[in-house]
């Protein structure tokens, strides 16, 4: 059973330009969760979604981030007009479908974006 | 908000026990979780507590005080593989249910 896959691990981007950070979830799981680490610092959640439904955005910055988790193919992270204090690295997790608050978080390995 | 505090830095050798505590401060508390990262990895699951008390699972251990607001990690028998950072995360209920919480996590290193 694959883990949680993330792409791309890396990427660079210039000011100004669009990233896209891409999540597939374990098998079975319905769950999506984003999460952003900056440098010393711990995880922060950004945004709790579902098969077509985004659940708690309450920790994603109002302008220029969006999420999706559509009806087929990969969870899409889109940061539009990035800045440099957009670098971090940039943490999918999911979890089955009837635990959403009680069960274990699996993690991707993370993308790792830097801004330059 | 939530206050999740944990110490920054721990060290200890190889083939000794480390504690690692966790103090929290939240309403609607759920349950909590301890992680661990390796450096540029993803965090692994370690172990999750809901009711009081002590969880063993193989050298590491979780205990948790709802009461007191208070968790820890035992690791016992040290090896230097478990230098890593720990990571405390609690969950809440009601409309958040699913988000966790994070502390900023203990940078644990093993010497020889």
């Amino acid at each position: 059973n694959a883990g949680v896959m993330q792409n791309p691990r890396h990427l660079v981007r210039r000011r100004g330009q669009e990233a896209r950070l891409r999540c597939s979830p374990m098998k079975g799981h319905s769950h999506v969760y984003w999460y952003r680490q900056l440098p010393e610092e711990g995880l922060k959640f950004m945004v709790y979604l579902q098969k077509e439904n985004i659940i708690d955005e309450s920790g994603m910055p109002k302008e220029r981030f969006s999420a999706e988790f559509p009806k087929e193919g990969p969870s899409i992270l889109r940061i539009q007009q990035v800045v440099r204090g957009d670098s971090a690295a940039y943490f999918c997790a999911s979890s089955p479908p009837t635990q959403a608050g009680g069960s274990e978080q699996y993690f991707g390995p993370g993308t790792r974006l830097t801004v330059t | 908000g939530q206050n999740i505090d944990q110490p920054t830095e721990m060290t200890a050798t190889e083939g000794a026990i480390v504690q690692i505590n966790c103090t929290y401060q939240t309403s609607g508390f759920n349950g909590l979780f301890w992680y661990q990262q390796h450096a540029g990895e993803a965090p692994t699951f370690l172990s999750y507590n809901v009711l009081d008390g002590l969880e063993e699972k193989g050298r590491f251990s979780s205990f948790l005080s709802r009461s007191k607001g208070y968790s820890y990690l035992l690791l016992k028998e040290l090896q230097m593989k478990d230098s890593a950072s720990y990571l405390c995360a609690v969950v809440r209920r009601g409309s958040t249910l699913g988000r966790l919480y994070f502390g900023r996590g203990t940078q644990l290193t093993v010497w020889p």
